[in-house]
């Protein structure tokens, strides 16, 4: 089945720039899309189709995918931007939905 | 505003059934512009999918949990429902509905309810 790989954590100063990657085979074939879990809520779409962001997402996030690994960028970061990041596709080979592990990002 | 809500027993001894249900508003679940899904939180976890239910009839589930599983949807009450027999310990999670954009490869799931714990237990 479909793997997809992120990094456990990433730590970024207040406004600096976040990257979070989302390593699968092949991933630029696929649609990414990334959610933010903030502790003790729901997840919340804030990347869809690899670079579109949802709508009520502040520009600052944005989304890109090539080759094996799709990233999530966050610029000027914010304490509120404090959160559990997690990218999906859908593996339209087996008709599977699929999650990364889970990222969580720290502002210092 | 889709507003989804889950609710389930909270508490299921292992061995037996636990049965979710999400409640619907703001939003038709016969639209045959979106499915429907679960997606599950063990604690201090990631998000695992489990189940789609797709606008045409169709369902969909994760490999490791097919054969313990089924998501259904009742239109008259806007709902859909999940069921897993024969829980573990290992079922113990935060359970999720989402409404999900089904386009083929294209596929992402917004929004999501505020999610149901379930712990198995004797």
């Amino acid at each position: 089945s479909y793997v997809l790989t992120q990094p456990p954590s990433v730590s970024v100063a207040p406004g600096k720039t976040a990257t979070i990657a989302c390593g699968g085979n092949n991933i630029e074939s696929l649609s990414v899309h990334w959610y933010q879990q903030r502790p003790g809520q729901a997840p919340v779409l804030v990347i869809h189709s690899d670079s579109d962001r949802h709508s009520g997402i502040p520009e600052r996030f944005s989304g890109s995918n090539s080759g094996s690994t799709a990233t999530l960028t966050i610029n000027r970061v914010e304490a509120g931007d404090e959160a559990d990041y997690y990218c999906q596709v859908w593996d339209s080979s087996s008709d599977l939905g699929v999650f990364g592990g889970g990222t969580k990002l720290t502002v210092l | 505003q889709v507003d989804l809500q889950e609710s389930g027993p909270g508490l299921v001894k292992p061995s037996e059934t636990l049965s979710l249900t999400c409640s619907v508003s703001g939003a038709s679940i016969k639209s045959e512009s979106h499915s429907w899904g679960w997606i599950r939180q063990s604690p201090g976890k990631g998000l695992e999918w489990i189940a789609t239910f797709h606008h045409s009839g169709d369902t969909y589930y994760v490999p490791s949990l097919k054969s313990r599983v089924t998501i259904s949807v009742d239109t008259s009450r806007n709902e859909i429902s999940l069921r897993l027999t024969s829980v573990t310990a290992s079922d113990t999670a935060v359970y999720f509905c989402a409404r999900q954009l089904f386009l083929g490869p294209i596929n992402w799931f917004d929004p999501w309810g505020q999610g149901t714990f379930v712990t198995v237990s004797s």
